[in-house]
């Protein structure tokens, strides 16, 4: 299955500022997915991100808070913009793998928080 | 309304004793299955998975799940648990006709007593 390399792990970032997380993967997919996870909560899908295309964002998330970037079929970002406290979170991607080996593979995660 | 539903938030079991972890799904049909695990810090690792087929799924730790359709069920279990078991434990399913979303439930965080 595909291996996922996420970065930052963590960061820690002023109120006001932006964070952008990156994730590589290392093989070609055509869905990727961001998630935030809350503490000691479940994962929360944010949007779906396709190649070539708009990534389309789930209920509660818009685009100009999350603005995600798919530049090919091996790498994604997401950028949380104007952070807030509220926005301290944990951040995952996901990549599908739709082949023969059917599944979801997902990043270490990122651990934002916002002082 | 469509669910994953894990009943148990937390579960406290001996290290060595047999663990069931539960999991429901509300779908009209069979969905795909899976189980994840996270540790503390980490993303998530799958456990198993479910398609189709043998409802006994064996996957990586030595845990297994087996999925009942009677029950619209897919409990993980174990029969010996290590220290190592602690972490969350996430039951998630996909619909195939709805875009490959993958949808969690809540979660069951376990702890194992030494």
């Amino acid at each position: 299955s595909a291996v996922i390399s996420q970065k930052p792990s963590r960061d820690i970032c002023q109120r006001g500022t932006s964070l952008t997380i990156q994730c590589q993967v290392d093989s070609q997919v055509t869905m990727m997915f961001w998630y935030r996870q809350q503490p000691g909560q479940s994962l929360t899908l944010i949007a779906t991100a396709n190649q070539g295309s708009e990534a389309t964002y789930e209920s509660g998330f818009v685009i100009d808070k999350f603005p995600i970037s798919r530049p090919n079929l091996t790498f994604s970002t997401l950028t949380v913009s104007n952070l807030s406290p509220e926005d301290s979170s944990i951040y995952l991607c996901s990549a599908l793998d739709g082949g023969a080996n059917y599944g979801y593979t997902f990043g270490s995660g990122t651990r934002l928080t916002v002082v | 309304a469509q669910s994953v539903t894990q009943p148990d938030i937390h579960i406290t079991v001996s290290e060595g004793a047999s663990l069931e972890l539960r999991c429901n799904y509300s779908y009209g049909a069979t969905p795909y299955l899976f189980w994840y695990v996270q540790s503390p810090g980490q993303g998530l690792q799958l456990l198993l998975k479910y398609f189709s087929g043998d409802t006994l799924v064996q996957g990586i730790k030595g845990f297994e799940a087996e999925f009942k359709r009677s029950q619209s069920s897919f409990n993980l279990r174990k029969p010996s648990v290590h220290w190592s078991d602690a972490a969350e434990y996430f039951c998630a399913v996909v619909l195939m006709n709805r875009d490959d979303k993958i949808i969690f439930g809540k979660g069951t965080r376990l702890h194992i007593l030494p």
